[in-house]
């Protein structure tokens, strides 16, 4: 199984400011004959279901605000939130689908300071 | 628009079974795989398994076979998740989710809303 680690377990950012969370998968999740990384970023805010911000370690869902990206390949990703706001405030899983099982990182609360 | 409504909280005792409905609509049901994942309170999102929605093939991870069951009813659009044998600690919140196509390598563009499962004495 590959596993997704997530840090920080929690962090606490200013309005405004930059958050950066990051995730790393136990083997590599780029698949060389398309040159795509099989990975996903997550929102989920309390008593919701979780909302897709990005699949292919960066491509932005539909409707996603510019102030989330991603980047990274084969096991390190990183999901940027450029300027921080109040309605950013929840839950952050990323997720692989390279293979079966799929896994999803432990989460990363991102709060205001 | 694409939507998964899903059923209602079930409160169940140990040993017993419940079945979870999620209705998809907005688009062709046989296009896309349902996946179920589940959440223990204050926990993180686990994956359970999928369904290939044209074929009807349910893949299942490891520790979810036996006691989960994926089903389809494709003439009302409409995924399954049943579980028997029910213990305590399967009380979560089970979401089912859709992937783009049955090719299973997309992310989960669509999620239901999510319905509580407590089992307790």
């Amino acid at each position: 199984d590959i596993v997704m680690t997530q840090s920080p377990d929690s962090l606490a950012v200013s309005l405004g400011e930059r958050a950066t969370i990051n995730c790393k998968s136990s083997q590599s999740v780029l698949y060389t004959s398309n040159n795509k990384n099989y990975l996903a970023w997550y929102q989920q805010k309390p008593g919701q279901p979780p909302k897709l911000l990005i699949y292919w370690a960066s491509t932005r869902e539909i409707g996603v605000p510019d102030r989330f990206s991603g980047s990274g390949s084969g096991t390190d990703f990183t999901l940027t939130i450029s300027s921080l706001q109040a309605e950013d405030v929840a839950v952050y899983y990323c997720q692989q689908y390279y293979s079966d099982p799929l896994t999803f990182g432990g989460g990363t609360k991102v709060e205001i300071k | 628009q694409v939507q998964l409504v899903q059923s209602g909280s079930e409160l169940k005792k140990p040993g017993a079974s419940v079945k979870v409905s999620c209705k998809a609509s907005g688009y062709t049901f046989t296009t896309s795989a349902i996946n179920w994942v589940r959440q223990a309170p204050g926990q993180g999102l686990e994956w359970l398994g999928w369904i290939n929605t044209n074929t009807g093939n349910p893949t299942y991870a490891q520790g979810f076979t036996g006691r989960f069951v994926f089903s389809l009813d494709t003439s009302v659009t409409t995924a399954y998740l049943e579980i028997s044998s029910l213990k305590a600690d399967d009380t979560a919140v089970y979401y089912c989710a859709r992937q783009y196509d049955n090719w299973h390598d997309d992310g989960f563009d669509f999620w239901g809303q999510g319905t509580m499962v407590t089992v307790s004495s």
